[in-house]
């Protein structure tokens, strides 16, 4: 089993609408990380979370909301969903807290389409 | 603010040939850069990471240097195979313990047979 799985891999949405992208990890990292990535901008970080009491904003949070319910789970919200939030989204965890380096693990990517 | 920049054009080479990806980067001192590789719709995956200090880091058939005088990492596949086509990105680490990973946008690499 892949070790940072990310649910639905795939979602169709209309503007306005609520939605709820998941991710799970059995690697036993406190860190974790919402990215989205559009063609030509690279990877951007919307929130992470160095542990479960802990989040934080990163560099294009605005129109997202996260929650970290355990160690193992991360859920990012879009709570009014606007087609310019169309993209591929990752959810990566790493074990920096411990190994010290931020080498970070990527789950398959949710892509969105935001109609 | 920071800025890390990757040669936006896809680099092709033929098989067995060496392919070398630039990464620089500018108001930026950071303690390690990593690189990664990533298939399409699929997520980036570690493949090598040095230290500021460092000068080369080898793996196989692959190979990084670092240089924190240009502000440039070198990455080198060696005998490049046609699977070896993907897009490559560096990211960059701070000092802090608390530092996030800053990505560049990334270098296609298609090898042809």
């Amino acid at each position: 089993d892949a070790d940072v799985t990310q649910t639905p891999r795939n979602r169709i949405t209309k503007t306005g609408k609520r939605i709820m992208l998941e991710c799970s990890q059995t690697k036993g990292h406190d860190r974790m990380y919402w990215y989205r990535q559009d063609p030509g901008l690279g990877l951007r970080l919307i929130y992470y979370s160095f542990d479960v009491k802990d989040i934080n904003k990163g560099e294009i949070s605005d129109g997202y909301s996260v929650s970290r319910q355990a160690q193992a789970k991360f859920s990012l919200s879009l709570e009014s969903a606007i087609p310019n939030q169309t993209a591929l989204y990752f959810c990566a965890t790493s074990d920096a807290g411990t190994s010290k380096f931020e080498t970070q693990y990527f789950g398959p990517g949710t892509r969105l389409l935001v109609l | 603010s920071q800025k890390i920049e990757q040669n936006s054009e896809a680099l092709n080479i033929q098989e067995g040939k060496t392919a070398t990806l630039t990464c620089n980067y500018t108001n930026y001192s950071p303690a390690y850069l990593q690189w990664y590789r990533q298939d399409p719709g699929r997520g980036p995956v570690f493949l090598l990471l040095i230290r500021e200090n460092e000068k080369e880091k080898r793996k196989e058939r692959l190979k990084v240097t670092f240089d924190t005088t240009l502000k440039q990492s070198l990455f080198h596949i060696t005998a490049s195979q046609p699977a070896d086509s993907a897009t490559y990105l560096c990211a960059l680490e701070g000092h802090s313990g608390y530092s996030t990973l800053t990505f560049g946008k990334g270098t296609m690499l298609l090898v042809s047979p």
